[in-house]
């Protein structure tokens, strides 16, 4: 089984609608991130959490919202989406305990098309 | 702004050549690099990191960092088709990485 998973993998909403994606994982690890991607701009962050209770904007979190309900899951929402949000979405995790806490590790990715 | 750039490509070398990708970043205080391999539709995978100035060889791949001059690159030696994917380019600093946009290398049997 994949240590880190997002659902859903694909997801075509409306503007306006209210969405929320999911990133759960098995790995153990205490940071959370989420990214965005969009072709020639590589990827940016939107949110990340050093544990439960810590959240942190990232470079683009104006139109998202975050939570961190566990230490193994992490959601992003767009509370109202716009179809410049359409994007490829990735969870990343790092372990501060680890041997290198800077390592980042990817989930498969949700592609989100708003129309 | 912290940033980070690469040459987009696409790069294209013949099967068994030398692929040699390189990125530069504005951000001095960087303190980790890290090279992902990006398959179209898949997500990045970290194939090298590097810490100190030099070289670090991991099989067909070495990372070689230069921080006077800001400067880190990967080769890829004896490049196979599978090779072919974008590799993406990350700086790290004080819990902020940033990543470059990617360099497509396309590998010829």
């Amino acid at each position: 089984d994949a240590d880190v998973t997002q659902t859903p993998r694909n997801r075509i909403t409306k503007t306006g609608k209210r969405i929320m994606l999911e990133c759960s994982q098995t790995k153990g690890h205490d940071r959370m991130y989420w990214y965005r991607q969009d072709p020639g701009l590589g990827l940016r962050l939107i949110y990340y959490s050093f544990d439960v209770k810590d959240i942190n904007k990232g470079e683009i979190s104006d139109g998202y919202s975050v939570s961190r309900q566990a230490q193994a899951k992490f959601s992003l929402s767009l509370e109202s989406a716009i179809p410049n949000q359409t994007a490829l979405y990735f969870c990343a995790t790092s372990d501060l305990r680890g041997i290198r806490p800077d390592t980042q590790y990817f989930g498969p990715g949700t592609r989100l098309t708003v129309l | 702004q912290k940033e980070v750039e690469q040459n987009s490509g696409p790069l294209s070398v013949p099967e068994g050549a030398i692929a040699s990708l390189n990125c530069t970043y504005s951000d001095r205080g960087s303190q980790s690099f890290f090279w992902y391999r990006q398959y179209s539709g898949k997500s990045p995978e970290l194939i090298m990191s590097i810490y100190s100035n030099g070289d670090k060889e991991d099989g067909r791949f070495t990372a070689q960092l230069n921080k006077a001059s800001q400067y880190v690159s990967l080769l890829i030696r004896d490049s196979q088709p599978s090779d072919s994917a974008t590799y993406l380019c990350a700086v790290y600093n004080n819990n902020d990485m940033r990543f470059g946009a990617g360099t497509r290398l396309t590998v010829k049997p």
